[in-house]
């Protein structure tokens, strides 16, 4: 199996000031295809996760420009440009190229 | 609006069995893969089991192989999971995740499973 290692496993932030997490993959994320499946997603307490981004750079639908993704074959990074009181929560990184499918251990993300 | 609708809360005993479902709702379940995701009590998430399309198999995690099934009832649009000889460490919230637009971006409310002696 892909063994996802994100790094901090916690983060207290300034509000207003950028953020970032770190995820490595045990093997490249680059499928056959030749796209990298590579997701960010965020959960807050009691709701289901939500994508920010897929595809390693690519931001769903309605999130907001301040996050952003990058990254290529085992390492990504997912920023945060300037963080909002909303943005609290644990994030995962998560990979979808291969099976079974595996996420990071999730960083928490408070504000300080 | 597509939705996943899942079932409501279960409390079992250890050694029984549950049955999960996951109703797909404004959309066809024929058209899109289901996938499990458990999460144990202030713990991370946990991939269980999805149909891998480009083996055409389902595969299943380790740690649940031999005691779940996941099935599809195409005429109601319902997918379901059902875990068996159930341990204590399998009290979790267990959630139904698809592919609609992008990799899990479509995420069912969750179901928790407790599992006690």
């Amino acid at each position: 199996d892909v063994v996802m290692t994100q790094t901090p496993l916690s983060s207290p932030v300034i509000l207003g000031q950028p953020a970032s997490i770190s995820c490595r993959s045990s093997q490249s994320l680059v499928h056959s295809d030749g796209d990298t499946y590579l997701s960010w997603l965020h959960q807050r307490p009691g709701q289901p996760p939500r994508v920010l981004i897929y595809k390693v750079s690519n931001r769903f639908s309605g999130v907001p420009d301040r996050f952003s993704g990058s990254g290529a074959g085992t390492d990504f990074t997912l920023k945060i440009s300037r963080v909002d009181a909303e943005d609290v929560g644990i994030y995962y990184c998560m990979q979808a190229t291969h099976f079974p499918r595996t996420f990071g251990q999730g960083t928490k993300v408070e504000i300080k | 609006q597509v939705q996943l609708v899942q079932s409501g809360a279960e409390v079992k005993k250890t050694g029984a069995s549950v049955k999960v479902s996951c109703k797909v709702s404004g959309y066809t379940l024929t058209e899109l893969t289901i996938y499990w995701v458990r999460q144990a009590p202030g713990k991370g998430l946990e991939w269980v089991g999805g149909f891998d399309g480009e083996h055409g198999q389902m595969v299943y995690a380790q740690v649940v192989q031999g005691r779940l099934t996941m099935t599809e009832d195409t005429s109601t649009g319902t997918a379901y999971m059902e875990l068996r000889s159930l341990r204590s460490e399998d009290t979790a919230v267990y959630f139904c995740a698809t592919d609609f637009i992008s990799e899990f971006d479509l995420w069912g409310r969750g179901t928790l499973v407790t599992v006690s002696s």
